[in-house]
């Protein structure tokens, strides 16, 4: 059964640093999910990733994945105050995408 | 472009009470699911379908059923609502294993 974990599950940063987000997953997965969800709000598509050593950058945010370790990371360079969300990772396989818990992020002054 | 669109948006149901959460999409996606969110826990898979005619259950199928008579709707129904499917449910679409687009979500409270 495909398990997601994400950690942590909490990040309080402050602006202007650099933090990484962990996402595992428990078995093989065609593809990695990164998505983010303001308070109340639906969830938004940040990044795809599809093989091995992908890497996609959007602004301050980058994903990769190693499917090798079945490892994918979401790095936050110079953190700034719109970035406080929460963010999920999902891994997918044969139609079944599962999510991790997801990581509420606080980017303080 | 409407993209996902679910109804309603809120909604309060006696435990027993049935209802029908509905979900359209015009993007012409193939794949569409159902997830519901629960604090702590991320989403959780309730149903999907790869097209119209054809679906299957995800993590949590009990007590919910779909039907996919067009690739536009795809509606879950909550046979017999109970207090533990107080959830926010979110209907998504997608065009094979892409990105997925997500609707506002439905807030379900079962009293």
């Amino acid at each position: 059964e495909l398990k997601v974990e994400q950690n942590p599950l909490f990040l309080s940063m402050q602006e202007g640093k650099n933090y990484t987000i962990y996402c595992n997953y428990s078995t093989t997965s065609d593809r990695l999910y990164w998505y983010r969800q303001d308070p109340g709000k639906s969830l938004e598509s940040l990044f795809v990733l599809l093989s091995n050593g992908a890497v996609k950058q959007e602004g301050r945010l980058m994903a990769s994945l190693d499917t090798k370790a079945r490892l994918s990371t979401l790095h936050i360079t110079a953190a700034v105050h719109d970035l406080s969300a929460t963010y999920f990772c999902a891994a997918y396989n044969n139609n079944d995408m599962r999510f991790g818990a997801g990581t509420r992020l606080t980017v303080k002054p | 472009n409407a993209g996902v669109t679910q109804t309603p948006k809120f909604q309060v149901l006696k435990t027993g009470q049935s209802m029908t959460l509905q979900c359209a999409q015009d993007m012409n996606h193939e794949y569409m699911s159902w997830y519901r969110q629960d604090p702590g826990m991320g989403l959780r898979l309730i149903h999907y379908s790869v097209g119209a005619g054809i679906t299957d259950q995800g993590e949590v199928p009990n007590g919910y059923n779909v039907s996919r008579s067009t690739t536009e709707d795809f509606p879950l129904r909550l046979l017999s609502a109970a207090p533990s499917q107080t959830s926010v449910y979110f209907c998504a679409s997608s065009y094979s294993a892409r990105e997925a687009f997500f609707g506002q979500g439905t807030r379900l409270t079962v009293v």
